[in-house]
């Protein structure tokens, strides 16, 4: 079934770890996002991609990075995880930039962080 | 900035219809868009409308959008115990990224 894949689906994870979120997508969608969902906070954009090879940073990027070597897999990073990022994150793709192009998730990792 | 707000809960009995109203501040938003997020899932694009446009329906969902006052509803009709889930207003101001409410809680009681 076509779509975006997250991996891991939960991770609970140590204070001071390294971990990458992994998202891939098959639709061939030139632009890729990740999200963060928080209780009474909504979705905050954390970083974006509009085409393979280039990145942007969106609402809350400190303490994440992401690389876009090809237009299906747009991982996250947390390079030292600390407790405020516990949250669920969702990976989102759309085909282009401007006009209607809606945006389509994943089912998102939830990561705890002791 | 760009800001989206919506009501944080709704409760409605099954067979009514509800409405789920957002408001937001940008006014050269060009799409704006309503998802539903079950328990435990992504966000499911349920529908949207371009700006030039006041409603637009689809089966037993109804958006309307006032510009003027930068408000938009979606409108079920008929609602059903599966319905019950968090219902996401968005705007795209012209380029890629959303900008997302933080969320209505639909819950429908039998």
């Amino acid at each position: 079934i076509a779509g975006i894949t997250q991996a891991p689906t939960s991770q609970i994870l140590a204070a001071g770890r390294r971990m990458t979120l992994r998202c891939t997508q098959d639709m061939r969608h030139n632009a890729m996002y990740w999200y963060r969902q928080d209780l009474g906070l909504g979705l905050r954009l954390i970083h974006y991609s509009n085409t393979a090879g280039t990145t942007g940073k969106g609402e809350v990027p400190d303490g994440y990075s992401v690389s876009r070597a090809n237009t299906d897999d747009f991982p996250l990073t947390l390079a030292s995880a600390v407790p405020s990022q516990t949250s669920v994150y969702f990976c989102a793709s759309s085909d282009s930039t401007g006009g209607n192009q809606p945006q389509h998730f994943g089912d998102g990792t939830r990561l705890s962080i002791l | 900035g760009e800001d989206v707000e919506q009501s944080l809960f709704l409760s409605v009995r099954e067979g009514d219809s509800s409405v789920i109203n957002c408001t937001y501040t940008d006014s050269s938003s060009t799409y704006l868009y309503w998802y539903k997020q079950e328990p435990g899932a992504g966000l499911q694009l349920l529908t949207y409308i371009f700006s030039n446009m006041d409603m637009k329906q689809d089966q037993r969902l109804t958006v309307l959008l006032n510009k003027k006052d930068k408000h938009l509803s979606l409108r079920i009709a008929d609602t059903q115990t599966g319905d019950s889930a968090i219902y996401f207003c968005a705007e795209n101001s012209g380029y890629s990224t959303l900008t997302f409410g933080k969320g209505t809680m639909l819950l429908v009681s039998p």
